[in-house]
Protein backbone atom coordinates (compact mmCIF):
# COMPACT_ATOMS: atom_id res chain seq x y z
CA UNK A 1 0.00 0.00 0.00
CA UNK A 2 1.04 4.03 -0.95
CA UNK A 3 3.00 4.51 2.42
CA UNK A 4 0.41 3.90 4.86
CA UNK A 5 0.30 1.07 7.37
CA UNK A 6 -1.86 0.14 10.71
CA UNK A 7 -0.97 -1.83 13.46
CA UNK A 8 -1.84 -3.81 15.32
CA UNK A 9 -3.46 -6.19 12.39
CA UNK A 10 -5.78 -7.95 14.71
CA UNK A 11 -6.96 -7.39 18.50
CA UNK A 12 -9.21 -9.37 21.12
CA UNK A 13 -9.35 -6.75 24.08
CA UNK A 14 -11.52 -6.81 27.14
CA UNK A 15 -14.60 -4.92 27.78
CA UNK A 16 -14.02 -1.74 29.33
CA UNK A 17 -10.27 -1.43 28.48
CA UNK A 18 -8.94 0.91 26.53
CA UNK A 19 -7.21 0.37 23.39
CA UNK A 20 -5.06 2.58 20.88
CA UNK A 21 -4.53 2.04 17.07
CA UNK A 22 -2.19 3.27 15.30
CA UNK A 23 -2.50 4.60 11.34
CA UNK A 24 1.10 5.48 9.98
CA UNK A 25 2.22 7.39 6.89
CA UNK A 26 4.91 7.88 4.77
CA UNK A 27 3.31 10.37 1.80
CA UNK A 28 3.49 13.66 4.10
CA UNK A 29 -0.41 13.84 3.52
CA UNK A 30 -1.59 16.47 5.55
CA UNK A 31 -5.59 14.67 6.01
CA UNK A 32 -5.63 11.42 7.59
CA UNK A 33 -9.30 9.72 8.55
CA UNK A 34 -10.20 6.74 11.03
CA UNK A 35 -13.27 4.54 9.49
CA UNK A 36 -14.77 1.63 11.36
CA UNK A 37 -16.41 -1.09 8.50
CA UNK A 38 -19.83 -3.32 10.19
CA UNK A 39 -21.25 -5.73 8.20
CA UNK A 40 -25.01 -4.14 6.73
CA UNK A 41 -23.36 -0.79 6.85
CA UNK A 42 -21.01 1.29 4.54
CA UNK A 43 -17.46 2.35 5.92
CA UNK A 44 -18.73 5.13 8.39
CA UNK A 45 -16.49 8.45 9.27
CA UNK A 46 -15.15 8.34 13.04
CA UNK A 47 -12.69 10.92 13.42
CA UNK A 48 -10.63 13.06 11.00
CA UNK A 49 -7.48 15.23 11.08
CA UNK A 50 -6.70 18.15 8.91
CA UNK A 51 -2.89 18.79 10.71
CA UNK A 52 -1.20 18.11 13.28
CA UNK A 53 -2.98 18.69 16.34
CA UNK A 54 -6.36 19.66 14.42
CA UNK A 55 -8.71 16.95 14.54
CA UNK A 56 -12.86 16.73 14.03
CA UNK A 57 -15.61 14.28 14.68
CA UNK A 58 -16.99 12.32 12.13
CA UNK A 59 -20.73 10.50 11.88
CA UNK A 60 -19.71 7.96 14.65
CA UNK A 61 -17.50 9.74 17.24
CA UNK A 62 -18.87 8.12 20.33
CA UNK A 63 -16.20 6.80 22.40
CA UNK A 64 -13.41 7.37 20.23
CA UNK A 65 -10.39 10.06 20.93
CA UNK A 66 -8.05 10.49 18.72
CA UNK A 67 -4.66 12.13 18.44
CA UNK A 68 -2.08 13.72 15.89
CA UNK A 69 0.95 14.74 16.95
CA UNK A 70 3.00 14.51 13.94
CA UNK A 71 1.84 14.54 10.48
CA UNK A 72 2.96 10.75 9.93
CA UNK A 73 1.50 9.24 12.90
CA UNK A 74 -2.97 9.42 13.66
CA UNK A 75 -4.01 7.34 16.82
CA UNK A 76 -7.69 6.34 17.84
CA UNK A 77 -8.42 5.62 20.65
CA UNK A 78 -11.15 3.53 22.24
CA UNK A 79 -11.41 4.85 26.02
CA UNK A 80 -13.35 2.13 27.77
CA UNK A 81 -14.08 -0.75 24.78
CA UNK A 82 -17.89 -2.19 24.91
CA UNK A 83 -18.71 -5.32 22.51
CA UNK A 84 -20.91 -2.16 19.71
CA UNK A 85 -17.18 -1.34 19.05
CA UNK A 86 -16.06 -4.89 17.97
CA UNK A 87 -15.35 -4.07 14.01
CA UNK A 88 -12.20 -3.78 11.58
CA UNK A 89 -10.97 -0.13 11.81
CA UNK A 90 -9.28 1.54 8.22
CA UNK A 91 -7.31 4.65 8.30
CA UNK A 92 -7.00 6.45 5.29
CA UNK A 93 -5.13 9.10 3.55
CA UNK A 94 -6.17 11.79 1.10
CA UNK A 95 -9.47 12.47 -0.04
CA UNK A 96 -8.24 15.89 -0.94
CA UNK A 97 -9.26 16.09 -4.97
CA UNK A 98 -9.57 13.53 -7.85
CA UNK A 99 -7.24 10.57 -5.96
CA UNK A 100 -9.61 9.55 -3.95
CA UNK A 101 -8.53 8.02 -0.83
CA UNK A 102 -5.90 5.56 0.21
CA UNK A 103 -6.76 3.29 2.41
CA UNK A 104 -4.31 1.26 4.93
CA UNK A 105 -5.18 -3.19 5.49
CA UNK A 106 -7.11 -2.44 8.26
CA UNK A 107 -7.20 -3.64 11.90
CA UNK A 108 -10.05 -6.32 13.08
CA UNK A 109 -10.59 -5.61 16.80
CA UNK A 110 -12.74 -8.09 18.69
CA UNK A 111 -13.90 -6.34 22.11
CA UNK A 112 -15.26 -9.47 24.19
CA UNK B 1 -30.57 13.55 4.03
CA UNK B 2 -27.38 12.54 1.77
CA UNK B 3 -28.26 8.48 0.61
CA UNK B 4 -25.91 6.56 -1.28
CA UNK B 5 -27.98 2.95 -2.49
CA UNK B 6 -25.90 0.38 -4.32
CA UNK B 7 -27.49 -2.41 -6.11
CA UNK B 8 -27.52 -5.38 -6.20
CA UNK B 9 -25.82 -6.36 -3.30
CA UNK B 10 -24.29 -9.47 -4.63
CA UNK B 11 -24.00 -10.94 -7.93
CA UNK B 12 -22.41 -13.75 -9.49
CA UNK B 13 -21.57 -14.01 -12.88
CA UNK B 14 -19.78 -16.27 -15.59
CA UNK B 15 -16.62 -15.84 -16.59
CA UNK B 16 -17.08 -13.36 -19.38
CA UNK B 17 -20.50 -12.44 -18.61
CA UNK B 18 -20.87 -8.78 -18.61
CA UNK B 19 -22.95 -7.00 -16.46
CA UNK B 20 -23.18 -3.38 -14.67
CA UNK B 21 -23.22 -2.41 -10.75
CA UNK B 22 -25.43 0.52 -9.84
CA UNK B 23 -25.02 3.61 -7.06
CA UNK B 24 -28.07 5.56 -6.63
CA UNK B 25 -27.59 8.25 -5.18
CA UNK B 26 -29.00 11.53 -3.15
CA UNK B 27 -26.98 14.59 -2.24
CA UNK B 28 -27.74 18.11 -1.92
CA UNK B 29 -25.12 19.08 -4.49
CA UNK B 30 -22.23 16.86 -5.88
CA UNK B 31 -18.85 17.38 -5.51
CA UNK B 32 -17.26 13.86 -6.66
CA UNK B 33 -18.70 10.33 -7.06
CA UNK B 34 -15.81 7.40 -6.17
CA UNK B 35 -15.58 3.78 -6.78
CA UNK B 36 -13.23 1.95 -5.36
CA UNK B 37 -12.81 -2.50 -4.74
CA UNK B 38 -12.07 -4.42 -1.88
CA UNK B 39 -10.71 -7.36 -1.38
CA UNK B 40 -11.54 -9.82 1.46
CA UNK B 41 -8.78 -8.47 4.43
CA UNK B 42 -7.55 -5.75 2.85
CA UNK B 43 -8.27 -1.82 2.62
CA UNK B 44 -10.43 -0.36 -0.58
CA UNK B 45 -8.68 0.56 -3.50
CA UNK B 46 -9.43 3.22 -5.28
CA UNK B 47 -10.49 3.19 -8.47
CA UNK B 48 -12.42 6.20 -10.36
CA UNK B 49 -13.75 9.70 -9.56
CA UNK B 50 -16.12 11.00 -11.63
CA UNK B 51 -17.93 15.09 -11.18
CA UNK B 52 -20.74 15.50 -13.82
CA UNK B 53 -23.49 14.24 -15.53
CA UNK B 54 -22.07 12.45 -18.34
CA UNK B 55 -18.67 11.90 -17.64
CA UNK B 56 -17.00 8.18 -18.12
CA UNK B 57 -13.95 6.80 -16.79
CA UNK B 58 -12.41 3.31 -18.06
CA UNK B 59 -9.99 1.09 -16.57
CA UNK B 60 -9.40 -2.32 -18.05
CA UNK B 61 -12.61 -3.67 -18.13
CA UNK B 62 -14.49 -1.64 -15.76
CA UNK B 63 -16.07 1.28 -17.24
CA UNK B 64 -17.92 3.75 -14.94
CA UNK B 65 -20.50 6.43 -16.28
CA UNK B 66 -22.53 8.89 -13.95
CA UNK B 67 -25.85 10.81 -14.70
CA UNK B 68 -27.28 12.90 -12.12
CA UNK B 69 -29.15 10.65 -10.16
CA UNK B 70 -26.70 7.21 -10.29
CA UNK B 71 -23.62 5.87 -11.29
CA UNK B 72 -23.02 2.53 -13.40
CA UNK B 73 -20.00 0.41 -12.84
CA UNK B 74 -20.03 -2.02 -15.77
CA UNK B 75 -17.91 -4.76 -16.36
CA UNK B 76 -16.81 -5.85 -19.04
CA UNK B 77 -16.43 -9.59 -20.01
CA UNK B 78 -15.10 -10.19 -16.59
CA UNK B 79 -12.40 -12.71 -14.83
CA UNK B 80 -12.25 -14.28 -11.49
CA UNK B 81 -9.68 -12.07 -10.54
CA UNK B 82 -12.34 -9.39 -10.89
CA UNK B 83 -14.34 -10.98 -8.08
CA UNK B 84 -13.93 -8.67 -4.97
CA UNK B 85 -16.91 -6.11 -3.23
CA UNK B 86 -17.65 -2.60 -5.04
CA UNK B 87 -17.46 0.46 -3.34
CA UNK B 88 -19.78 3.66 -4.07
CA UNK B 89 -18.92 7.11 -2.56
CA UNK B 90 -20.10 10.27 -2.83
CA UNK B 91 -18.93 13.60 -1.29
CA UNK B 92 -21.55 16.51 -0.47
CA UNK B 93 -20.18 19.68 -2.49
CA UNK B 94 -22.41 21.56 0.38
CA UNK B 95 -19.84 20.32 3.46
CA UNK B 96 -17.47 17.86 1.42
CA UNK B 97 -18.94 14.99 3.33
CA UNK B 98 -18.68 11.53 2.24
CA UNK B 99 -21.14 8.94 1.99
CA UNK B 100 -20.48 5.39 1.20
CA UNK B 101 -22.55 2.84 -0.30
CA UNK B 102 -23.02 -0.90 1.32
CA UNK B 103 -21.19 -2.44 -1.68
CA UNK B 104 -21.85 -4.84 -4.59
CA UNK B 105 -20.18 -8.22 -3.69
CA UNK B 106 -19.09 -9.71 -7.10
CA UNK B 107 -18.30 -13.08 -7.57
CA UNK B 108 -16.69 -14.57 -11.26
CA UNK B 109 -16.80 -18.05 -11.85
CA UNK B 110 -14.41 -19.66 -13.58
Amino acid sequence: DAGITQSPRHKVTETGTPVTLRCHQTENHRYMYWYRQDPGHGLRLIHYSYGVKDTDKGEVSDGYSVSRSKTEDFLLTLESATSSQTSVYFCAIGGQGAEGYTFGSGTRLTVV
Amino acid sequence: EDQVTQSPEALRLQEGESSSLNCSYTVSGLRGLFWYRQDPGKGPEFLFTLYSAGEEKEKERLKATLTKKESFLHITAPKPEDSATYLCAVQDGRDDKIIFGKGTRLHILP
